[in-house]
Protein backbone atom coordinates (compact mmCIF):
# COMPACT_ATOMS: atom_id res chain seq x y z
CA UNK A 1 0.00 0.00 0.00
CA UNK A 2 1.18 3.50 -0.95
CA UNK A 3 1.98 5.47 2.41
CA UNK A 4 0.78 9.54 3.00
CA UNK A 5 1.68 11.25 0.01
CA UNK A 6 2.47 15.03 0.12
CA UNK A 7 2.64 17.34 -2.79
CA UNK A 8 5.01 19.98 -3.20
CA UNK A 9 7.56 18.86 -1.04
CA UNK A 10 9.61 22.44 -1.12
CA UNK A 11 8.44 25.58 -1.73
CA UNK A 12 9.59 28.98 -1.62
CA UNK A 13 7.17 32.38 -0.72
CA UNK A 14 7.38 35.86 -0.16
CA UNK A 15 5.95 37.51 2.56
CA UNK A 16 1.87 38.38 1.70
CA UNK A 17 1.78 35.47 -0.55
CA UNK A 18 -0.78 32.75 -0.41
CA UNK A 19 0.53 29.07 -0.37
CA UNK A 20 -1.82 25.75 -0.85
CA UNK A 21 -0.25 22.12 0.26
CA UNK A 22 -1.81 18.97 -0.50
CA UNK A 23 -1.89 15.51 1.57
CA UNK A 24 -3.11 12.03 0.08
CA UNK A 25 -3.76 9.83 2.65
CA UNK A 26 -3.14 5.80 2.76
CA UNK A 27 -5.86 4.20 0.70
CA UNK A 28 -8.95 3.76 2.77
CA UNK A 29 -8.03 6.68 5.89
CA UNK A 30 -10.92 8.60 5.95
CA UNK A 31 -8.63 11.27 8.83
CA UNK A 32 -6.31 13.48 8.03
CA UNK A 33 -4.66 15.71 10.60
CA UNK A 34 -2.03 18.79 9.65
CA UNK A 35 1.00 19.90 11.98
CA UNK A 36 3.55 22.49 11.69
CA UNK A 37 7.00 21.59 13.03
CA UNK A 38 9.43 23.96 13.51
CA UNK A 39 13.01 23.65 15.71
CA UNK A 40 11.82 25.92 18.30
CA UNK A 41 8.19 25.05 18.79
CA UNK A 42 8.40 21.08 17.93
CA UNK A 43 5.02 19.63 16.31
CA UNK A 44 2.05 22.17 16.55
CA UNK A 45 -1.42 20.74 15.58
CA UNK A 46 -3.06 22.03 13.04
CA UNK A 47 -6.31 20.60 12.39
CA UNK A 48 -7.89 17.46 11.72
CA UNK A 49 -10.73 16.54 9.08
CA UNK A 50 -12.67 13.59 8.99
CA UNK A 51 -15.29 12.65 5.75
CA UNK A 52 -14.91 16.09 4.96
CA UNK A 53 -15.14 17.71 8.28
CA UNK A 54 -13.18 19.70 10.39
CA UNK A 55 -13.07 17.51 13.94
CA UNK A 56 -10.11 19.43 15.57
CA UNK A 57 -8.61 22.72 15.35
CA UNK A 58 -5.40 23.77 16.93
CA UNK A 59 -4.24 27.04 18.11
CA UNK A 60 -3.58 29.22 15.08
CA UNK A 61 -4.84 31.66 13.58
CA UNK A 62 -7.59 32.08 10.89
CA UNK A 63 -4.83 32.49 7.89
CA UNK A 64 -4.27 28.82 8.15
CA UNK A 65 -7.75 26.93 6.74
CA UNK A 66 -8.00 23.24 4.87
CA UNK A 67 -10.14 21.23 3.58
CA UNK A 68 -10.92 17.71 3.02
CA UNK A 69 -12.64 16.37 -0.10
CA UNK A 70 -15.09 13.10 -0.94
CA UNK A 71 -11.77 10.87 -1.93
CA UNK A 72 -10.45 12.10 1.71
CA UNK A 73 -7.58 14.03 0.16
CA UNK A 74 -6.93 17.42 1.68
CA UNK A 75 -5.46 20.22 1.38
CA UNK A 76 -3.84 23.34 3.66
CA UNK A 77 -3.92 26.71 2.54
CA UNK A 78 -1.68 29.74 4.20
CA UNK A 79 -2.63 33.32 3.50
CA UNK A 80 -0.88 36.46 3.78
CA UNK A 81 1.92 34.37 4.86
CA UNK A 82 4.78 35.44 6.99
CA UNK A 83 8.28 34.51 7.82
CA UNK A 84 7.51 32.64 11.14
CA UNK A 85 5.29 30.21 8.82
CA UNK A 86 8.33 28.94 7.52
CA UNK A 87 7.99 25.16 8.72
CA UNK A 88 7.89 21.66 7.84
CA UNK A 89 4.29 20.74 7.56
CA UNK A 90 3.08 16.96 8.11
CA UNK A 91 0.36 15.80 7.49
CA UNK A 92 -0.75 12.26 9.04
CA UNK A 93 -3.25 10.22 8.14
CA UNK A 94 -5.54 7.54 10.34
CA UNK A 95 -8.37 4.72 9.77
CA UNK A 96 -11.01 5.96 11.68
CA UNK A 97 -10.57 8.79 14.21
CA UNK A 98 -11.46 7.01 17.74
CA UNK A 99 -10.98 3.16 16.49
CA UNK A 100 -9.19 1.61 19.48
CA UNK A 101 -6.11 1.19 17.11
CA UNK A 102 -6.06 4.63 15.91
CA UNK A 103 -2.51 4.84 14.74
CA UNK A 104 -1.38 8.44 12.87
CA UNK A 105 1.03 7.74 9.61
CA UNK A 106 2.96 10.72 8.81
CA UNK A 107 3.98 11.65 5.21
CA UNK A 108 7.42 13.19 4.29
CA UNK A 109 6.25 16.87 4.75
CA UNK A 110 6.29 20.03 2.45
CA UNK A 111 9.15 22.38 3.76
CA UNK A 112 8.06 25.85 3.04
CA UNK A 113 9.96 28.75 3.35
CA UNK A 114 9.07 31.78 3.58
CA UNK A 115 11.37 34.88 2.50
CA UNK B 1 -6.47 17.31 28.73
CA UNK B 2 -3.61 15.83 28.05
CA UNK B 3 0.47 16.22 27.60
CA UNK B 4 3.65 15.27 27.17
CA UNK B 5 6.92 15.63 29.05
CA UNK B 6 10.00 14.41 27.04
CA UNK B 7 13.48 14.93 29.81
CA UNK B 8 16.32 15.86 27.60
CA UNK B 9 16.07 17.71 24.30
CA UNK B 10 19.55 15.82 23.46
CA UNK B 11 21.03 12.35 24.31
CA UNK B 12 24.33 10.90 22.99
CA UNK B 13 25.29 7.59 23.71
CA UNK B 14 27.72 5.61 22.55
CA UNK B 15 27.21 2.69 19.88
CA UNK B 16 26.58 -0.28 21.52
CA UNK B 17 25.75 1.59 24.59
CA UNK B 18 22.15 1.61 26.38
CA UNK B 19 19.47 3.91 25.09
CA UNK B 20 17.14 4.90 27.08
CA UNK B 21 14.81 8.11 26.25
CA UNK B 22 12.35 9.46 28.45
CA UNK B 23 8.62 10.50 28.11
CA UNK B 24 5.85 11.57 30.86
CA UNK B 25 2.42 11.92 30.07
CA UNK B 26 -0.62 13.81 31.87
CA UNK B 27 -3.71 12.38 30.88
CA UNK B 28 -7.46 12.34 32.23
CA UNK B 29 -8.31 9.12 30.96
CA UNK B 30 -6.84 6.36 30.04
CA UNK B 31 -4.67 7.39 26.80
CA UNK B 32 -2.92 5.84 24.08
CA UNK B 33 1.05 6.57 23.97
CA UNK B 34 2.82 6.53 20.85
CA UNK B 35 6.56 6.98 19.96
CA UNK B 36 7.89 8.13 16.27
CA UNK B 37 11.17 8.11 15.19
CA UNK B 38 12.20 11.35 12.97
CA UNK B 39 15.39 11.01 10.44
CA UNK B 40 16.57 13.97 8.44
CA UNK B 41 14.37 15.68 6.10
CA UNK B 42 11.74 12.58 6.63
CA UNK B 43 8.35 12.39 7.96
CA UNK B 44 7.67 10.61 11.66
CA UNK B 45 7.69 6.95 11.57
CA UNK B 46 5.67 4.93 13.97
CA UNK B 47 7.84 2.87 16.13
CA UNK B 48 5.69 1.45 18.76
CA UNK B 49 1.99 2.06 20.44
CA UNK B 50 0.13 1.11 23.43
CA UNK B 51 -3.32 0.89 23.59
CA UNK B 52 -4.09 -0.63 26.68
CA UNK B 53 -2.95 -3.89 25.59
CA UNK B 54 0.32 -5.50 27.20
CA UNK B 55 1.91 -2.54 29.40
CA UNK B 56 5.83 -3.36 27.68
CA UNK B 57 5.85 -2.43 24.08
CA UNK B 58 7.88 -3.96 21.24
CA UNK B 59 8.37 -2.32 18.15
CA UNK B 60 10.49 -2.04 15.30
CA UNK B 61 14.21 -1.76 15.24
CA UNK B 62 14.80 -3.34 18.52
CA UNK B 63 13.36 -0.21 20.66
CA UNK B 64 10.84 -1.29 23.73
CA UNK B 65 8.33 0.68 25.90
CA UNK B 66 6.81 -0.13 29.04
CA UNK B 67 4.04 1.89 30.08
CA UNK B 68 3.69 2.56 34.02
CA UNK B 69 0.91 4.19 35.28
CA UNK B 70 2.30 4.64 38.48
CA UNK B 71 4.78 7.10 37.24
CA UNK B 72 2.56 8.61 34.39
CA UNK B 73 5.66 7.42 32.47
CA UNK B 74 6.73 5.78 28.77
CA UNK B 75 10.41 5.24 28.32
CA UNK B 76 11.77 3.87 24.84
CA UNK B 77 14.45 1.77 25.43
CA UNK B 78 16.85 -0.25 23.26
CA UNK B 79 19.53 -2.38 24.66
CA UNK B 80 22.24 -1.75 22.38
CA UNK B 81 22.49 1.68 20.03
CA UNK B 82 23.65 1.19 16.34
CA UNK B 83 24.73 4.20 14.47
CA UNK B 84 21.71 3.86 12.42
CA UNK B 85 19.25 4.79 15.40
CA UNK B 86 20.40 8.84 15.58
CA UNK B 87 17.64 10.63 14.80
CA UNK B 88 14.82 13.19 16.55
CA UNK B 89 12.33 10.87 18.49
CA UNK B 90 8.94 11.94 19.73
CA UNK B 91 6.49 11.05 22.20
CA UNK B 92 2.84 11.24 21.96
CA UNK B 93 -0.34 11.08 23.45
CA UNK B 94 -3.91 10.48 22.29
CA UNK B 95 -7.15 9.37 23.66
CA UNK B 96 -9.70 7.89 21.34
CA UNK B 97 -11.44 10.57 19.06
CA UNK B 98 -9.15 13.43 20.07
CA UNK B 99 -6.20 14.83 18.64
CA UNK B 100 -2.61 14.09 19.08
CA UNK B 101 -0.43 15.54 21.50
CA UNK B 102 3.24 15.49 20.56
CA UNK B 103 6.68 16.01 22.75
CA UNK B 104 9.04 18.39 22.06
CA UNK B 105 11.20 15.68 20.87
CA UNK B 106 15.10 14.75 21.87
CA UNK B 107 18.08 14.41 19.58
CA UNK B 108 19.63 11.28 19.81
CA UNK B 109 23.11 11.00 18.78
CA UNK B 110 25.00 8.12 18.44
CA UNK B 111 29.04 8.28 19.19
CA UNK B 112 31.29 5.72 17.56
Amino acid sequence: KAGVTQTPRYLIKTRGQQVTLSCSPISGHRSVSWYQQTPGQGLQFLFEYFSETQRNKGNFPGRFSGRQFSNSRSEMNVSTLELGDSALYLCASSLVPGDTTDTQYFGPGTRLTVL
Amino acid sequence: AQSVTQLGSHVSVSEGALVLLRCNYSSSVPPYLFWYVQYPNQGLQLLLKYTSAATLVKGINGFEAEFKKSETSFHLTKPSAHMSDAAEYFCAVSVPGNQFYFGTGTSLTVIP
